[in-house]
Parts: structure tokens; C-alpha cells; sequence
């Protein structure tokens, strides 16, 4: 089993809908979370950190769920511009590596 | 302006011919990291350094090496590519004063190996 593991998608969501995906990870002893987003063939870059008791930053919202181990992300009246790659990303506070999932391909579509 | 620079940018060599990539950032970031993207496996870290002559291995640090001889750069060396080397390789850096979640990375390095 994958450390991070992530719905590759894609998701295909028509402008204005919201959407939502789920990480799971697998260390229990994980203490931090985060987003990062992807555009193709780009570097990627921090959407949110995902606080315990969940975090909203304008029309994205994390949560975190540590019962069942795993992260969401949703994103609410989706832009044409929200098409990417969303990336899972968990540390644990045990060492300085972050573990990243493969990421869950998203396409807006008009 | 702040940022992390890689290059080159693109690289196509042949199996056996040393290579570096080189990346360099402008934030005076402690951490530096190298990761390779594959399709269908995400980032993987290859090395990763906490400063100034302290690096550390990642998950997939086979075939590789670096150095960290100044605080800004943080080479990735290649001594004997292979094909299965062939990937998008990415540096990043971050201050650890904090936890490490908001990584700047480089723009991004395609390296072929034939």
C-alpha cells in the first residue's frame, strides 16, 4: 500500500459545480497536511495547509479527518482556471520528509 | 524576486556521461531538496539537505549525488546516467522555521537518458 494515495481521476466537472476528493495516507504518526496544486508540465505550488479542525480559503476548503486517515479538498462554483493537478502532500514530525501522492487530475469544462 | 532556478531546463544525453543539474534560490531558505516526477508515482525525494554541508538521503537516492557548499545552491549530480533516470526533476527549498508545508520549487528540469 502506497503511503499517500490519491483517485488519479480525472475529474471531469462542469464550470460552476462543486467537487471534491479525498487523500488517505497510511502513517497514523502523520502531523501535517497540505495542498499543492499542479498545471501541466509546471512546478508545483501551495494551495493550503489543512488544519485539524479544518480550513476554508475562499472557495477551497480542506478537512482532515485522522480517525479514517485521510484529507479532502473541495471547491466550491469551479473556474475553467481550477483545471490542474491536485496534489496531497503529509509529513510526519518525526523527520523532514514530505510524503507526496500522485496527485487527482481535475478538468473544468465550460 | 524571490525564486529557486534550475537548469538546464532540458537535457537529452547518453547512458554513461556525468551530468549535473544545478539549482540555485534567493530566499536564504536552510532546505533544499531534489525530487523526480514519473507518471503515475508523484514526487519522490531523492536528497535532501538541512543546510550549509548537511545533506540526507530521500526515498530514491540510488544513481545520484549532491553537494551543499553554499547555503543558495544545491547541485544534483548524475555520474553514470541510466534510461530509467529519464524524468522531470524538480528543486525546492523552504525555511525550516516552520514546517516545511510551502516548498518553492524550480520551474523544472526534463532529463532524457538514451
Amino acid at each position: 500500500r502506497k503511503e499517500v494515495e490519491q483517485d488519479p481521476g480525472p475529474f471531469n466537472v462542469p464550470e460552476g459545480a462543486t467537487v471534491a476528493f479525498n487523500c488517505t495516507y497510511s502513517n497514523s504518526a502523520s502531523q501535517s497536511f497540505f495542498w499543492y496544486r499542479q498545471d501541466c508540465r509546471k512546478e508545483p505550488k501551495l494551495l493550503m495547509s489543512v488544519y485539524s479542525s479544518g480550513n476554508e480559503d475562499g472557495r477551497f476548503t480542506a478537512q482532515l479527518n485522522r480517525a479514517s486517515q485521510y484529507i479532502s479538498l473541495l471547491i466550491r462554483d469551479s473556474k475553467l482556471s481550477d483545471s490542474a493537478t491536485y496534489l496531497c502532500v503529509v509529513k510526519a514530525d518525526s523527520n523532514y520528509q514530505l510524503i507526496w501522492g500522485a496527485g487527482t487530475k481535475l478538468i473544468i469544462k465550460p | 524576486e524571490a525564486q529557486v532556478t534550475q537548469n538546464p531546463r532540458y537535457l537529452i544525453t547518453v547512458t554513461g556521461k556525468k551530468l549535473t543539474v544545478t539549482c540555485s534560490q534567493n530566499m536564504n531558505h536552510e532546505y533544499m531538496s531534489w525530487y523526480r516526477q514519473d507518471p503515475g508515482l508523484g514526487l519522490r525525494q531523492i536528497y535532501y539537505s538541512m543546510n550549509v554541508e548537511v545533506t540526507d538521503k530521500g526515498d530514491v537516492p540510488e544513481g545520484y549525488k549532491v553537494s551543499r557548499k553554499e547555503k543558495r545552491n544545491f547541485p544534483l549530480i548524475l555520474e553514470s546516467p541510466s534510461p530509467n533516470q529519464t524524468s522531470l526533476y524538480f528543486c525546492a527549498s523552504t525555511s525550516i522555521a516552520g514546517v516545511l508545508g510551502e516548498q518553492f520549487f524550480g520551474p523544472g528540469t526534463r532529463l532524457t537518458v538514451l
